[in-house]
C-alpha cells in the first residue's frame, strides 16, 4: 500500500469542464507538492503547500492543503486540452523534510 | 546547464544480469533520489541520499543497491535483474536549502525491461 492515495486514477472530460483531484493519507506531512508529468519526461513541480488550510492558486489551478496536513486537493477550472497529463502529489515525511513519497497519480485527458 | 542527466535512456536485460543506472547533476544539490514508476503506482522511492556520504532505504529497496560517489553522482545497481524490476527509473535531486519548500528536479528516466 502507498502512503498517499490519489483519486480518481483516470479522468476524461470535455474542454471547459471543472474537475478536482484528491490526495489522501492517514499520515501527517510537513509539506505537500503537486507535480505534472508529460509522456517520456520526468515530473515537473506545480506548487508546494506547507501550512494546514493553505490555498494556492496558479492561473486556473487551485491547490489546498488539509487543516490536519494529511490531505490535499487540486481543482482545475475550465479545463483545456493543454492540461492533459499525469498529476502526482508528493508528501514530505514529518521529521525528514527531504524524503518525499508520491501518490499513485491521476491521468487527466481533456478532449477538445 | 543539463540539470539531472540519466544514462542509459533505454536498457533491455535478461533475468539474472546485472547493471548500473547512472545519475549525474550539475545543480550543486545536496539530496538525490531514485524512484521507480510503474503503471497505476505513481513513483515509489527506492533509495535516497540526503547528503554526500549518506544513503537510506525508501519504500522498495529490495533487489537494489546504491552508491553516492560524490556530490554530483548517485548510481543505482541491480545485481541480479528480475522481470519484476521492469520499470521506468527516475533520478531526482533537491537542494534542501528551502526546507519543506524545496522542489524535486527530475531526470528524463531510464526505461528498463527485464526478460
Amino acid at each position: 500500500t502507498q502512503l498517499l492515495e490519489q483519486s480518481p486514477q483516470f479522468l476524461s472530460i470535455q474542454e471547459g469542464e471543472n474537475l478536482t483531484v484528491y490526495c489522501n493519507s492517514s499520515s501527517v506531512f510537513s509539506s505537500l507538492q503537486w507535480y505534472r508529468q508529460e509522456p517520456g519526461e520526468g515530473p515537473v513541480l506545480l506548487v508546494t503547500v506547507v501550512t494546514g488550510g493553505e490555498v494556492k492558486k496558479l492561473k486556473r489551478l487551485t491547490f489546498q492543503f488539509g487543516d490536519a496536513r494529511k490531505d490535499s486537493s487540486l481543482h482545475i477550472t475550465a479545463a483545456q486540452p493543454g492540461d492533459t497529463g499525469l498529476y502526482l502529489c508528493a508528501g514530505a515525511q514529518v521529521g525528514y523534510f527531504n524524503k518525499f513519497y508520491f501518490g499513485s497519480g491521476t491521468k487527466l485527458n481533456v478532449k477538445p | 546547464n543539463a540539470g539531472v542527466t540519466q544514462t542509459p535512456k533505454f536498457q533491455v536485460l535478461k533475468t539474472g544480469q546485472s547493471m548500473t543506472l547512472q545519475c549525474a547533476q550539475d545543480m550543486n544539490h545536496n539530496s538525490m533520489y531514485w524512484y521507480r514508476q510503474d503503471p497505476g503506482m505513481g513513483l515509489r522511492l527506492i533509495y535516497y541520499s540526503a547528503s554526500e556520504g549518506t544513503t537510506d532505504k525508501g519504500e522498495v529497496p529490495n533487489g537494489y543497491n546504491v552508491s553516492r560517489l560524490n556530490k554530483r553522482e548517485f548510481s543505482l545497481r541491480l545485481e541480479s535483474a528480475a522481470p519484476s524490476q521492469t520499470s521506468v527509473y527516475f533520478c531526482a535531486t533537491t537542494d534542501g536549502t528551502r526546507g519543506r519548500n524545496s522542489p524535486l528536479h527530475f531526470g528524463n528516466g531510464t526505461r528498463l525491461t527485464v526478460t
